[in-house]
């Protein structure tokens, strides 16, 4: 079975663009949340997503926004995008009724 | 709130030593615990998790971990460490039902000597 994937792997971009990184979970898998993992912060939690509806927030600005597709694929979207954005984007699927998040290779994103 | 504290953010070890990683949780009910590990520029993977069935947890390449909850800790084993256990090792916790968030340690990274 493959496992979750991330597309794109490394991006770069300017303050003030926008981003839209992907997440494919594992087949079956309808739970998609998504991490930020920095140096200074550490692993911290962005939201999660469940038949297209977030269930969870973390506690971050509304310009951090996620969806989710009838397929369970999820995309998450930063706009005006801040040097304190660099960061890992990890995202991580789970299947209902388990406990256990398989995660991705993440998305390394450098704004400059 | 939950939290979990990872004792110590750099282990050393020989090659062949024990390796002992720490991880202590704060929360009202014994929540389900996991441990990750990252290898420089990937994802985490999953070592073992402890969710209620036996609090004696073995998990892959050899670790195991020991859910106490008198002492709310979680602590990572190995008897003997190997070269290519060298990584960060994430202890991270969630109350499980329809909570799904992730609460992790600040990470442990873990260096073996020749």
């Amino acid at each position: 079975k493959a496992g979750v994937t991330q597309t794109p792997r490394y991006l770069i971009k300017t303050r003030g663009q926008q981003v839209t990184l992907s997440c494919s979970p594992i087949s079956g898998h309808r739970s998609v949340s998504w991490y930020q993992q920095t140096p200074g912060q550490g692993l911290q939690f962005l939201f999660e997503y469940f038949s297209e509806t977030q269930r969870n927030k973390g506690n971050f600005p509304g310009r951090f926004s996620g969806r989710q597709f009838s397929n369970s694929r999820s995309e998450m979207n930063v706009s005006t995008l801040e040097l304190g954005d660099s960061a890992l984007y990890l995202c991580a699927s789970s299947f209902i009724g388990e406990e256990t998040q398989y995660f991705g290779p993440g998305t390394r994103l450098l704004v400059l | 709130a939950q939290s979990v504290t990872q004792l110590g953010s750099h282990v050393s070890v020989s090659e062949g030593a024990l390796v002992l990683l720490r991880c202590n949780y704060s929360s009202s009910v014994p929540p389900y615990l996991f441990w990750y590990v990252q290898y420089p520029n990937q994802g985490l993977q999953l070592l073992l998790k402890y969710t209620s069935a036996a609090t004696l947890v073995k998990g892959i390449n050899g670790f195991e971990a020991e859910f106490k909850k008198s002492e709310t800790s979680f602590h990572l084993t190995k008897p003997s460490a190997h070269m290519s256990d060298a990584a960060e090792y994430f202890c991270a916790a969630t109350s499980g039902g329809s909570n799904y968030k992730l609460t992790f340690g600040k990470g442990t990274l873990l260096t073996v000597n020749p």
